[in-house]
């Protein structure tokens, strides 16, 4: 199957601070790219959609501008965190999928930890 | 909107066999997944069904009803390694987004 990288895979941040997560697809084109949050024994809720060279598409109750995300390549997708505070942490996932493909390829996810 | 209900936690022994339901009321289907999920890890594919009827892959079994906005997951000949979340998903056919359940926590016993 296709495989989808995020690094890093684990990453602790002050409070304040800004965090950049990348989400690469490696042997596939992802023209359409979702970013997930996972909280601790709960399921995944989609934050945004992106499609290569477009503004993503936020969830409602996302902040667009504290969740930034750009989707300048067809293999490449960042996720940066800004201004982060200890109620981010969290387990971030993307995934990407090709053109009219059904399936979606996940990421390993990222663990996100703000003190 | 979206609803898609799961069981919260679920357990079975080894060898055993399990089913896992999913329920779901969507604005637009356009088919469903089930991922498995171990902790801290990403949620890997598992089945697709957009169709109604039963689609088989070894010892796992998807199910589907469209009509009655249902499907389940069967489990045969449980393992240990199968102790993990199972995550059901409607694609939406307008957006193409996954809408997740809240998942299932299996946890199998020697």
């Amino acid at each position: 199957g296709a495989v989808v990288s995020q690094h890093p895979s684990r990453v602790i941040c002050k409070s304040g601070t800004s965090v950049k997560i990348e989400c690469r697809s490696l042997d596939f084109q992802a023209t359409t790219m979702f970013w997930y949050r996972q909280f601790p024994k709960q399921s995944l809720m989609l934050m945004a959609t992106s499609n290569e060279g477009s503004k993503a598409t936020y969830e409602q109750g996302v902040e667009k501008d504290k969740f930034l995300i750009n989707h300048a390549s067809l293999t490449l997708s960042t996720l940066t965190v800004t201004s982060a505070h200890p109620e981010d942490s969290s387990f971030y996932i993307c995934s990407g999928k090709a053109g009219l493909s059904y399936e979606q390829y996940f990421g390993p996810g990222t663990r996100l930890t703000v003190t | 909107g979206q609803n898609i209900d799961q069981p919260t936690e679920m357990t079975a022994t080894e060898g055993a066999i399990v089913q896992i339901n999913c329920t779901y009321q969507t604005s637009g289907f356009n088919g469903l997944f089930w991922y498995q999920q171990h902790a801290g890890e990403a949620p890997t594919f598992l089945s697709y069904n957009v169709l109604d009827g039963l689609e088989e892959k070894g010892r796992f079994s998807s199910f589907l009803s469209r009509s009655k906005g249902y499907s389940y997951l069967l489990l045969k000949e449980l393992q240990m390694k199968d102790s993990a979340s199972y995550l059901c998903a409607v694609r939406d056919f307008l957006t193409d987004k996954l809408i997740f359940g809240t998942g299932t926590r299996l946890q199998v016993f020697p």
